[in-house]
């Protein structure tokens, strides 16, 4: 079935730095890959909306320089969190359209973010 | 927007059946689905339905949709140890961006 990798599964970084995160359609080509953010014990909550070869749609309230989307390829999008501070722990997780699924979304497995 | 409510509990014994409900604003929603989290993991689909389907049977999972009252409710038969997770229900909305909106997620908690 459609696969969508993620990774780093974990990292911690140190305040002030730039971490990304990458997501990678390994069966299929995903032309928009969303993004999410999830607190604990908390619903995901919609970040932004990639689309291959064109600016990323984010949602309100959500900053775009600090929360850079790259979709360069029809298999890769990526997530930059850029000067990372400790509210922006979080677990977060990207999400594609699966060919092979169905009507389903085929999910990454998830990025546990901890800065310190 | 399209709002999706879920209870956020429940705790059942090993062989009993769960019942997850969810409950739903936006009628216009061309699918509703079900997704499985396991603890540090992303999420899994589990199974979906029709807006114009009343239920869907797959396996042990039995999908109930009541349209008229937006409700869809997702049963889990000969309930296993293995099935403790957040189960969280999502509409498509009436978007066509292909956005998913989620409930608040449901832990289902099986005793031995």
């Amino acid at each position: 079935g459609a696969v969508v990798s993620q990774h780093p599964s974990w990292v911690i970084c140190k305040s002030g730095t730039s971490v990304k995160i990458e997501c990678r359609s390994l069966d299929f080509q995903a032309t928009t890959m969303f993004w999410y953010r999830q607190f604990p014990k908390q619903s995901l909550m919609l970040m932004a909306t990639s689309n291959e070869g064109s600016k990323a749609t984010y949602e309100q309230g959500v900053e775009k320089d600090k929360f850079l989307i790259n979709h360069a390829s029809l298999t890769l999008s990526t997530l930059t969190v850029t000067s990372a501070h400790p509210e922006d722990s979080s677990f977060y997780i990207c999400s594609a359209p699966g060919a092979s699924s169905g009507y389903g979304y085929t999910f990454g497995s998830g990025t546990r973010l901890t800065v310190v | 927007g399209e709002d999706v409510e879920q209870s956020l509990f429940l705790s059942v014994r090993e062989g009993d059946s769960s019942v997850i409900n969810c409950t739903y604003t936006d009628s216009s929603s061309t699918y509703l689905y079900w997704y499985k989290q396991e603890p540090g993991a992303g999420l899994q689909l589990l199974t979906y339905i029709f807006s114009n389907m009343d239920m869907k049977q797959d396996q042990r999972l039995t999908v109930l949709l009541n349209k008229k009252d937006k409700h869809l409710s997702l049963r889990i038969a000969d309930t296993q140890t293995g099935d403790s997770a957040i189960y969280f229900c999502a509409g498509s909305g009436s978007s066509n961006t292909g956005k998913l909106i989620f409930g608040q997620g449901t832990t289902l908690q099986v005793k031995p």
